[in-house]
């Protein structure tokens, strides 16, 4: 079965200590995959969509990587507001259209 | 900025009760869907809709949902018979299709009690 793993579960980090949430998936065809920021209570924000191995997207403090069986969210010099659940949410193919989300990482940073 | 509108944010029913959870996606997105959150669980699919019918729909989807698009602006999702285990919180997405990503509404809290 298709699968899509989030790790850590959970990551403290204090203000501005770098680090990297992993998604790794299990699949037979990949056509994207997605990362989106959760706040409490609040829908998924669209980060980044990567198609091809190899390919890297940045956004301010984020920089996602994919590789053929995982990607990596870096976040470099994190601050407080950069707290929240990060999701990894892959497309598959002949799945039609939906996407598949991973449970997430809750991250915190602490001032 | 384009946003996904949906009304209402929190709704408590009783049980066995029918409800309609309502959502405006973008307006030239072309598909559309509805995902689930459990509390402290993950984001699940439930069904997508393209063309004015369903495309895909997961197993959760059973009998007792059902999607509408009834005016060309709102994208409906109605519960028959709520159950307890159907408090969630009901996200609504659209997309233009292809490799772009979706847009989620900010949820409505389905409370059944």
């Amino acid at each position: 079965e298709d699968q899509v793993t989030q790790s850590p579960e959970a990551l403290r980090l204090q203000e501005g200590e770098s680090s990297s949430l992993n998604c790794s998936y299990t699949v037979s065809g990949l056509r994207g995959l997605f990362w989106y920021r959760q706040d409490p209570g609040k829908g998924p924000e669209f980060l980044f969509t990567l198609y091809s191995a190899g390919e890297e997207k940045e956004k301010e403090r984020l920089k996602a990587t994919l590789t053929k069986k995982e990607s990596f969210l870096h976040i470099t010099a994190p601050k407080p507001e950069d707290s929240a659940t990060y999701l990894c949410a892959v497309r598959f193919m002949n799945r039609d259209d939906k996407i598949i989300f991973g449970k997430g990482t809750r991250l915190h940073i602490l001032p | 900025e384009p946003e996904v509108t949906q009304t209402p944010s929190h709704q408590v029913t009783q049980m066995g009760q029918e409800v309609i959870l309502r959502c405006v996606p973008i307006s030239n997105h072309l598909y559309f869907y509805w995902y689930r959150q459990i509390l402290g669980q993950k984001v699940e699919f439930l069904v997508s809709f393209y063309n004015n019918e369903i495309s895909e729909k997961s197993e959760i989807f059973d009998d007792q949902f059902s999607v509408e698009r009834p005016d060309g602006s709102n994208f409906t999702l109605k519960i028959r018979s709520t159950k307890l285990e159907d408090s969630a919180m009901y996200f609504c997405a659209s997309s233009t299709g292809g490799n772009y990503g979706y847009t989620f509404g900010s949820g409505t809290r389905l409370t059944v009690v």
